[in-house]
């Protein structure tokens, strides 16, 4: 089975500052990887996604993510958020040749002025 | 642009009044989901169609039923709602054999009186 860990359940952040939203998994098999993000009242958003290949991935809004298989990681960085950034964003991974999603339980990030 | 839609929005009902949420895609995709998700967490698997073929999720309640009667279109029943069912329903579609990668709708917020 494969799960999704997301420690940070909130992150808040000052706007133009870096942030790094963090995500483990595990699997017994070889799994795809995302991110998502989700605005209030809307449905999920692909940020960017790992399949394979480079481990550094880019993705919109200025958002990319590192694959470290060794730590089983896959975490979401920004160098500088914007206000509109604010949102809940989900790390999810599919199990290669299954068709699901899991997914991490959030982390909600918070910009301030 | 080729996308997810969900109607409506928005859907109030009273408990114990069965309704129906609609998705339709523009993306031929073989693969549609529906989810649910309360406040603050993760979207959860109520079930999928793979072309024509159901997947129940084992812990979806009896009370959730589910139509496809085209590849474009599929319904979400909830037969007698209570007010735990109150939630965002999210449908989603991928492309089978691929990354599933999964392409979400803005969703429907249910509110059950």
């Amino acid at each position: 089975a494969q799960s999704v860990t997301q420690l940070d359940s909130q992150v808040p952040v000052f706007e133009e500052a870096p942030v790094e939203l963090r995500c483990n998994y595990s699997s017994s098999v070889s799994v795809y990887l995302f991110w998502y993000v989700q605005y209030p009242n809307q449905g999920l958003q692909l940020l960017l996604k790992y399949l394979s290949g480079s481990t550094l991935v880019k993705g919109i809004n200025g958002f990319e993510a590192e694959f470290n298989k060794s730590q089983t990681s896959f975490h979401l960085r920004k160098p500088s958020v914007h206000i509109s950034d604010t949102a809940e964003y989900f790390c999810a991974v599919s199990p290669t040749g299954f068709q699901k999603l899991v997914f991490g339980t959030g982390t909600r990030l918070l910009v301030s002025p | 642009d080729a996308m997810v839609i969900q109607n409506p929005r928005y859907q109030v009902t009273q408990f114990g009044k069965p309704v129906t949420l609609s998705c339709s895609q523009t993306l031929n995709h073989n693969v549609m989901y529906w989810y649910q998700q309360k406040s603050s967490q993760a979207p959860k698997l109520l079930f999928h169609y793979y072309d024509k073929d159901f997947n129940n999720e084992a812990d979806t309640p009896d009370n959730f039923q589910s139509r496809r009667p085209n590849t474009s279109f599929c319904f979400l029943d909830i037969r007698s709602p209570g007010l735990g069912d109150a939630a965002m329903y999210l449908c989603a579609t991928s492309l089978a054999g691929g990354s599933n990668e999964q392409f979400f709708g803005p969703g429907t917020r249910l509110t059950v009186l």
